[in-house]
């Protein structure tokens, strides 16, 4: 299975401030289509995960522009440009590339 | 809209199975496929399989094989997964997506617990 590492694990910041969040496969993420099948979702406290960026810099609708994703091959980074309070919870990349999807272990954004 | 709702919660005793449900709406059911992924307490996403609601078709992640078993009824735009042989390490929140991950249902709490 294709192995995905987040760092850092856990981020504490203040508001307004930016903040980046890595994740590197152990395989490269382009698939035979020429695509990267690499996303991020959030998952706030108690609710279930949301898809923020998906094909590694696309953004769902809704999801505000301070959000950017960046990467290719196995290296990939998500960028949160002044954050604010309903940004906080773990975040999490994923690839659909290979079989089986497989998911970061996650990082925990909270407040300083 | 588009809306996942899944069934409510279960406690359940060790070695005994439970069926859970999503049921979708706001989108042609069987044009996508149906995932189901699993969060053990204070942990991480684990995919355990989907399944093609248009012809029922399945694929699980090899450790789920003999645990789960997916299934879709078209008429009711409902997909189930059924747990058997249920244990501790199955406690956990199950959770059904669609559609390239881009929803979510807000998930089944599973307890085994005697």
């Amino acid at each position: 299975d294709v192995v995905m590492t987040q760092t850092p694990p856990s981020l504490s910041v203040a508001i307004g401030q930016s903040v980046s969040i890595s994740c590197k496969s152990s395989q490269s993420l382009v698939y035979s289509d020429g695509k990267t099948y690499l996303h991020w979702l959030l998952q706030s406290s108690g609710r279930s995960p949301k898809r923020l960026i998906y094909q590694v810099s696309n953004l769902d609708s809704g999801v505000p522009d301070r959000f950017s994703g960046t990467g290719s091959q196995k290296d990939f980074t998500l960028k949160i440009s002044r954050v604010e309070a309903k940004d906080l919870g773990v975040y999490y990349c994923a690839q659909t590339t290979h079989f089986p999807p497989t998911f970061g272990g996650g990082t925990k954004l909270e407040l300083k | 809209e588009v809306l996942l709702q899944q069934s409510g919660a279960e406690l359940v005793r060790p070695g005994s199975s439970v069926k859970i449900s999503c049921k979708a709406s706001g989108y042609t059911f069987t044009d996508y496929y149906m995932h189901w992924v699993k969060q053990r307490p204070e942990q991480g996403l684990v995919w355990i399989g989907r399944i093609n609601p248009a012809n029922g078709n399945t694929v699980y992640a090899e450790k789920f094989k003999s645990k789960a078993t997916l299934t879709a009824d078209k008429s009711s735009n409902t997909a189930y997964m059924q747990l058997s042989s249920l244990t501790s390490e199955d406690t956990a929140t199950y959770f059904c997506t669609s559609r390239g991950s881009a929803h979510w249902g807000q998930g089944v709490m599973v307890t085994v617990s005697s």
